[in-house]
Parts: C-alpha cells; sequence; structure tokens
C-alpha cells in the first residue's frame, strides 16, 4: 500500500540530546512537509521541501533542521536549541504545486525525560 | 491566507446526518476548500476538498455556496467512529506559502449511540 511512514511511534530524549525523527514515503510525491501539534492545539508548519535538496523554514522553524536528499525522504532533526520539543509531531507528503491534497503520516510523540 | 471560522463543537445523533459549517469569507476565486479529521493521537485524515461544485466521494458530501463564502461538510450517516475534531481549511493558492496547510482549533464533532 501507498503511504507515508513515521519512525518511531514514540520517542524519548534526554535534555541536551539531538534526535531524528524518520518520515519515508512511497507515493511519489514531490512535497513534502513537517507539523507540530501541541495538546488541545492545531497543526503548526516547522519546514516544507517542494523538490528534492530544496526546503523552506515555515513558521515555527528555530530549534529544527531538516533534509532532503532523496525524494522519498524528508527527515527531521529536533537539536538541543529547541526548548520545548515535547510535542505530537506529524509528516505530510502531497504532490509539487497542484491541488491534490497533502496525506499524513500517523506521527511521532516526542517527550523529554 | 483565507481565514476560516468553524464552530468549536457539534452533536450529532447515531446514523443521523453530521452537518459541519465553516466560513472562509475572505476567499479568492483560486483558492480551494479542504476537510481533514483527526481522531485522538492520530495523523489528520484527508476527507474531501473542492473549488466551487458541490462535491462527493465515500466518506462525504461537500457543498460550497455560489459565492464561495462558505461550505457545509456532510457525514450523511455518521457512525460512532466519525468522532473526531474536523478542519475546514484553505491553503494559498500562490507565492512561496503554497498549499501550506493552516490549523485552526476544528469542530469537536460528537456522535452519540
Amino acid at each position: 500500500d501507498g503511504g507515508i511512514t513515521q519512525s518511531p511511534k514514540y520517542l524519548f530524549r534526554k535534555e541536551g540530546q539531538n534526535v531524528t525523527l524518520s518520515c519515508e514515503q512511497n507515493l511519489n510525491h514531490d512535497a513534502m512537509y513537517w507539523y507540530r501539534q501541541d495538546p488541545g492545539q492545531g497543526l503548526r508548519l516547522i519546514y516544507y521541501s517542494q523538490i528534492v535538496n530544496d526546503f523552506q523554514k515555515g513558521d515555527i522553524a528555530e530549534g529544527y533542521s531538516v533534509s532532503r536528499e532523496k525524494k522519498e525522504s524528508f527527515p527531521l532533526t529536533v537539536t538541543s536549541a529547541q526548548k520545548n520539543p515535547t510535542a505530537f509531531y506529524l509528516c505530510a507528503s502531497s504532490p509539487q504545486r497542484s491541488n491534490q491534497p497533502q496525506h499524513f503520516g500517523d506521527g511521532t510523540r516526542l517527550s523529554i525525560l | 491566507d483565507a481565514k476560516t471560522t468553524q464552530p468549536p463543537s457539534m452533536d450529532c445523533a447515531e446514523g443521523r446526518a453530521a452537518n459541519l459549517p465553516c466560513n472562509h469569507s475572505t476567499i479568492s476565486g483560486n483558492e480551494y476548500v479542504y476537510w481533514y479529521r483527526q481522531i485522538h493521537s492520530q495523523g489528520p485524515q484527508y476527507i474531501i476538498h473542492g473549488l466551487k461544485n458541490n462535491e462527493t466521494n465515500e466518506m462525504a458530501s461537500l457543498i460550497i455556496t455560489e459565492d464561495r463564502k462558505s461550505s457545509t461538510l456532510i457525514l450523511p450517516h455518521a457512525t460512532l467512529r466519525d468522532t473526531a475534531v474536523y478542519y475546514c481549511i484553505v491553503p494559498p493558492a500562490g507565492g512561496t506559502s503554497y498549499g501550506k496547510l493552516t490549523f485552526g482549533q476544528g469542530t469537536i464533532l460528537t456522535v452519540h449511540p
């Protein structure tokens, strides 16, 4: 089945550590996105990429980094500079610059030990 | 971005139609209306989208008013599994923010027996 796979589902991090969240899609989509969701809140855009080797900051990029070396993969690194990293992280993908919808993975829940 | 307004919560009896309204009075001519839903601790699920004509798929129907300033998502026969937060979103159709989804608070739909 085509879809978006996020791993791991749950992740724990010690303070001061960087951690990388995985996102893989086999939908042949050009665009990929990372969102953050806090309890009781809507989603906020962290980074997005419209094409391989290119990405743009979203609304809350500080303390995060991404790479887009392959069309299928868009990993997100939560750095130690992110002061409040505990959240639910969601990855999405869509065809580039079209009206087709974004499709989401099942998310990774990150917690600080 | 076209701002959307939705009621914070709605109730519906199982087996009845659920009609979820959304106002988007600042929508521009080439911007689509998208509906997603999110069940607790899962990624958002795409439901349906449209530009100006009414749309129907296996999940729901979307009715867009002629002036495009509001729309209604219809779940024809609601089940308990339809209990979720429903988001109405109008992403920008041009510029560097093309396709960016802005999730507000949405409508919490509770389907009761």
